[in-house]
């Protein structure tokens, strides 16, 4: 079965750079969201895209910036870089919300290891 | 605001044996659900167990079941008959019915299955 593909797997980006980082979702999942884990951390909710509106937003920094496009992947925008941002990224998508009714609970991805230099 | 305790930062268990996880949460909501997750050395984030609050039954899937106690807000889980492969570390999440978005994760806990 299709799972949810995250690319770049590994990304190593020095201070003030800018990352980019991708999100393809299982097919016909129309809702995707972001995680960041920092090391030894749990998972911390970013942001979300229904439809490719934003649906939800969680402790996403004002340095980065995300969006849904029409194939319903996302990206997640990533300006002036700190250490602090080294962590792992996850992307999750989730069953149409009409479904909602029958939580299967997400389907994430294998995560894009950010370090920053 | 909700929150998940794990109150186990490391566990560990001899291989065919049971043990139990703990999770504990703080809600003013009262239609939620619950879910565990597990991270192998991997580092996917993979679906256990999944619990509706308004279903009493515990949740049960193969080997993984729960204890899920509503009034005292409690969420644990049960492996038995641990394998190698149980390896990882395990995350209690917290997720408001109607929410899209917002899984509450605990700090997890690191289990380790000895052969």
């Amino acid at each position: 079965a299709a799972g949810v593909i995250q690319s770049p797997r590994h990304l190593i980006k020095e201070k003030r750079e800018t990352a980019t980082l991708k999100c393809y979702p299982i097919p016909r999942h129309d809702t995707v969201y972001w995680y960041q884990q920092g090391p030894g951390q749990d998972p911390q909710f970013l942001i979300s895209f229904y439809e490719k509106m934003q649906s939800d937003k969680g402790s996403i920094p004002d340095r980065f910036s995300a969006q849904q496009f029409s194939d319903y992947h996302s990206e997640l925008n990533m300006s002036s870089l700190e250490l602090g941002d080294s962590a792992l990224y996850f992307c999750a998508s989730s069953f149409p919300r009409m479904l909602q009714g029958r939580v299967d609970g997400y389907t994430f991805g294998s995560g894009t290891r950010l370090t920053v230099v | 605001a909700q929150t998940v305790t794990q109150s186990q930062p490391e566990m560990s268990v001899q291989e065919a044996e049971t043990v139990t996880l703990s999770c504990t949460y703080d809600t003013s909501e009262s239609n939620y659900y619950l879910f565990w997750y597990k991270q192998p050395p991997s580092r996917q984030m993979i679906l256990v167990i999944r619990q509706e609050a308004y279903k009493q039954q515990n949740a049960t899937e193969n080997r993984f079941s729960v204890n899920f106690q509503k009034a005292a807000k409690s969420f644990s889980l049960k492996i038995s008959d641990s394998q190698l492969g149980d390896t990882a570390m395990y995350f209690c999440a917290f997720m408001k019915r109607g929410s899209q978005g917002n899984l509450i994760f605990g700090k997890g806990t690191k289990l380790s299955v000895k052969p």
